[in-house]
């Protein structure tokens, strides 16, 4: 089944830049879709189609696929962006059809 | 604004069968444009996605899953349904619903979602 890695865990300080990779075997001619889960709750989705931006999700989210990485990316990062980040993709090739990667923590430090 | 509320039983026996509703308000589950769809995520672990139906009742299941299980959809009282028959500790988890979306384009992904039910398997 297709594999999405990503790294456990990025610390970023505030207003800083964090960048979270989505890695898959040709990932780039999928389209990637990233939610965000803060403790307790439940996802949300704040990154559709490689890049476009839900409404009433910051500017400051933006993403990109290319190759065997997708990236996620969050400018001036604030402290309520600390939040488990889970990409996504969809493939009615597979018998898997909705695979989501392994997660990573955003820690605010 | 539609909402999705998960309802069913927080405790289930191993061996014996976990059964989970969604109900949906402020919108129709009835929608040519959306699937409607389980996803499950065991304490401190990652997603999981269980299945998918069309109000029409066509269902998509995880292959890992697809033996036990049967998901429905009740088109007259706007929910669908999850049941995971022979359950084990493995099946422990929160399980959420959700409403998948393609944003009129050609990938799907899970627009809305329920605030989750735990489910604990108990031996």
């Amino acid at each position: 089944s297709f594999v999405l890695t990503q790294p456990p865990s990025v610390s970023v300080a505030p207003g800083k830049t964090a960048t979270i990779t989505c890695g898959g075997n040709n990932i780039g001619s999928k389209n990637v879709h990233w939610y965000q889960q803060k403790p307790g709750q439940a996802p949300v989705l704040v990154i559709s189609y490689d890049s476009d931006r839900p409404s009433g999700i910051p500017e400051r989210f933006s993403g990109s696929n290319s190759g065997d990485t997708a990236t996620l990316t969050i400018t001036r990062v604030e402290a309520g962006d600390e939040a488990d980040y889970f990409c996504q993709v969809w493939d009615n090739r597979i018998d898997l059809l909705y695979v989501f990667g392994t997660g990573t923590k955003v820690t605010v430090l | 604004q539609l909402q999705l509320q998960e309802s069913g039983p927080g405790l289930v026996k191993s061996s014996e069968t976990l059964s989970l509703t969604c109900t949906v308000s402020g919108g129709s589950i009835s929608s040519n444009n959306y699937y409607w769809g389980w996803i499950r995520q065991p304490p401190g672990r990652g997603l999981e996605w269980v299945g998918s139906i069309y109000y029409s009742g066509s269902t998509f299941y995880n292959p890992s899953l697809k033996s036990r299980l049967i998901i429905s959809v009740d088109t007259s009282e706007n929910q669908f349904s999850l049941r995971l028959t022979s359950v084990t500790a493995a099946d422990t988890a929160v399980y959420y619903c959700a409403r998948i979306g393609s944003g009129n384009l050609h990938s799907w992904f899970f627009e809305l979602w329920g605030r989750g039910t735990l489910v604990t398997v108990s031996s």
